[in-house]
């Protein structure tokens, strides 16, 4: 159990739908990560926060959108949701402002299917 | 070309075989990390590194910067270290995780 929590485990939609997934990092650590997880791409940085602000940005859509709670939560929201979207979705957490150098604590994901 | 390249793809292996996992990349990095995804999806940070080598249990990374090459290697492998390795470099210029496509290992006892 790394100690970062993320909700759903599974998640079914249609297309043009509008999701929140969520992530409870591990206990001190204010930086969270997102990584998107797909058959057809591997696994992708989205986009990670430190301490409720945006730190780093990969290849997030404009339809999605994240951001990072006064408790440390994240939440990364997908909206008009496509079938290319179905993947799995992990959240990461570390004590780091950046991605370098320091553990990152994985999520057991959440499973999306867009139908 | 993918700027993080692995392989071997695939790798089987019989229990206790010395097991080695390449990684080359072409950007520059800050770090590599290498990263282990098991059969049900869970993913375990194994080792972030910038030079030189790291050693836990039984596994080894090392890395060369010079050469754009980082190696993962398993000593006295077992059935439990069947999973997928993935390599992901740290953009130095861009401060992005870049993964590679991976490695899956099986193990045989």
């Amino acid at each position: 159990d790394s100690g970062v929590t993320q909700t759903p485990k599974h998640l079914i939609t249609a297309t043009g739908q509008r999701v929140t997934l969520r992530c409870s990092p591990r206990s001190g650590d204010l930086s969270v990560y997102w990584y998107q997880q797909s058959l057809d791409q591997g696994l992708q940085f989205l986009i990670q926060y430190y301490n409720g602000e945006e730190r780093a940005k990969g290849n997030i859509l404009e339809r999605f959108s994240a951001q990072q709670f006064p408790d440390l939560h994240s939440e990364l929201n997908l909206s008009s949701l496509e079938l290319g979207d179905s993947a799995l979705y992990f959240c990461a957490s570390s004590v780091a402002t950046s991605l370098e150098f320091h553990e990152q604590f994985f999520g057991p994901g959440t499973r999306l299917t867009v139908l | 070309k993918n700027e993080v390249e692995q392989s071997p793809q695939n790798l089987t292996a019989q229990e206790g075989e010395f097991i080695t996992i390449n990684c080359s990349y072409s950007v520059g990095i800050s770090a590599l990390h290498w990263l282990q995804q098991h059969p049900g999806g869970g993913i375990v940070s194994l080792f972030m590194l910038s030079s030189g080598k790291k050693k836990h249990g039984r596994l080894i990374a090392t890395i060369n910067i010079q050469e754009k090459h980082s190696s993962l290697h398993i000593t006295a492998s077992h059935p439990r270290d069947s999973a997928v390795y993935i390599c992901a470099a740290l953009s130095y210029n861009t401060d992005k995780l870049i993964f590679g496509t991976g490695t899956r290992l099986q193990v045989f006892p």
